[in-house]
């Protein structure tokens, strides 16, 4: 079974800084099914990045993907305020089909 | 617009049974696998069901098959998660997300309904 691991648990920052996430996988994934989502408070999650790099439709060129192999990560070039949220990694693979990280929270410094 | 609305959360006791339907509209909801992913109180996200665009396969995560079962009714645009021997452990948001079969991830969520299993 491959396991999604994400770090920082927690990232303190302010608006304007730039945010590194990242999401590990146990085992190697393919970079098309890697997937990146931002939850806030009482919404559900939303769909950020696909294929490990793919902005979604309607997603500021603030947020970037990159990675391959077992290390990807999530960029926020410079954080809004709307940005401090839970941020999900998401691979497509086998057994489980679909397996989420435990998420990284990045919070108002 | 892409539209997903959960209904029949609630409140059910440990053993009992509960069914929950994800109404879907604004895109052809016949051509797409539709997901059930759930969230406990204060925890990430979980991966619970998927069934195909036609009903033909349907996948479990480890920790509800053989309780909960999952069908669609393409005449209607709905997904229903039929969740048998709830446990406390069942309790969570349970969502309903389209998937983006290109890069097989969820591209829309619905706004989840809650499943709460307590004595």
């Amino acid at each position: 079974e491959i396991v999604l691991t994400q770090s920082p648990g927690t990232l303190s920052l302010s608006p304007g800084e730039r945010a590194t996430l990242s999401c590990r996988a146990s085992q190697s994934v393919s970079s098309s099914y890697l997937a990146w989502y931002q939850q806030k408070p009482g919404q559900a999650p939303r769909l950020l990045i696909s294929g490990a790099s793919s902005r979604a439709t309607g997603i500021p060129d603030r947020f970037s993907g990159s990675g391959s192999g077992t290390d990807f990560t999530l960029t926020i070039s410079r954080l809004e305020p709307e940005d401090f949220a839970v941020y999900y990694c998401q691979r497509y693979g086998s057994s489980p089909l679909f397996t989420f990280g435990p998420g990284t929270k990045v919070e108002i410094k | 617009q892409v539209q997903l609305v959960e209904s029949g959360g609630g409140v059910v006791q440990p053993g009992r049974s509960l069914r929950l339907s994800c109404a879907a509209s604004g895109f052809t909801f016949s051509s797409y696998s539709i997901h059930w992913v759930r969230q406990a109180p204060g925890k990430g996200l979980e991966w619970v069901a998927v069934i195909s665009y036609d009903g033909s396969n349907k996948y479990y995560g480890d920790s509800v098959r053989g309780r909960f079962t999952i069908s669609r009714d393409n005449s209607k645009n709905t997904v229903y998660l039929q969740m048998n021997s709830l446990r406390a452990e069942d309790t969570a948001v349970y969502y309903c997300a389209k998937e983006d079969e290109q890069w097989l991830c969820f591209d829309y969520w619905g706004q989840g309904t809650l499943v709460t299993v307590s004595s």
